[in-house]
């Protein structure tokens, strides 16, 4: 059983491109989390997505900053007109059911860079 | 959710037991403790999580006092693999669907 996979591992995008980071979440995971690690910091919550609703962005910037879950496919988040300040390591994590009551499985992380 | 208060940093001797202490004294009572990981470059892992009574899988030992102001977490045999950053967190099971990492305990194994 694979685990959350994320693509790409890696990504360098100048200021003002768009940056698309992928999530497929555990087989049988319905419950897809973004997280944010800026460097040398700790992770921060941005979003909770089930299939087709976002249930919880309380975590996510006002703009440019997007994240959908759709019926068929990996999660996705979107980050338009970058700047230097979304380099990150961006993780998703999965779970079968909300996080109240079970644990939650991470990828390996998207890292960001903005030149 | 309650806060948690964790040492920066703890250094400990391959094969011998890592002891992670967590406080949470404002934990409520319908708050679980849990345990996650983060080995240099990777994604967060879980360990373990419990409520009142102390835990035990594959991994790790979770002690909770009695008065579930305070949590230990033990790697009973630590290997050089289990240096990590180490997050106690708590949460309510109703309440909302984040968890919130603080700056977790970096656990050095030396050999």
């Amino acid at each position: 059983n694979a685990g959350v996979m994320q693509n790409p591992r890696h990504l360098v995008r100048r200021r003002g491109q768009e940056a698309r980071l992928r999530c497929s979440p555990m087989k049988g995971h319905s419950h897809v989390y973004w997280y944010r690690q800026l460097p040398e910091e700790g992770l921060k919550f941005m979003v909770y997505l089930q299939k087709e609703n976002i249930i919880d962005e309380s975590g996510m910037p006002k703009e440019r900053f997007s994240a959908e879950f759709p019926k068929e496919g990996p999660s996705i988040l979107r980050i338009q007109q970058v700047v230097r300040g979304d380099s990150a390591a961006y993780f998703c994590a999965s779970s079968s059911a909300p996080i109240n009551t079970g644990e939650l499985f991470f990828g390996e992380g998207s890292r960001l860079t903005v030149l | 959710d309650a806060k948690t208060t964790q040492p920066t940093s703890m250094d400990c001797a391959e094969g011998r037991a890592a002891n992670l202490p967590c406080n949470h004294s404002t934990i409520s009572g319908n708050e679980y403790v849990y345990w996650y990981r983060q080995i240099h470059s990777q994604g967060p892992q879980y360990i373990i999580h419990g409520l009142k009574n102390n835990e035990t899988n594959e991994m790790a030992s979770l002690i909770i006092t009695e008065d579930r102001k305070s949590s230990t977490l033990i790697l009973p045999h630590a290997t050089l693999r289990d240096t990590a950053v180490y997050y106690c967190i708590v949460k309510a099971d109703n309440a909302g669907n984040m968890l919130t990492f603080g700056g977790g305990t970096r656990l050095m194994v030396k050999p």
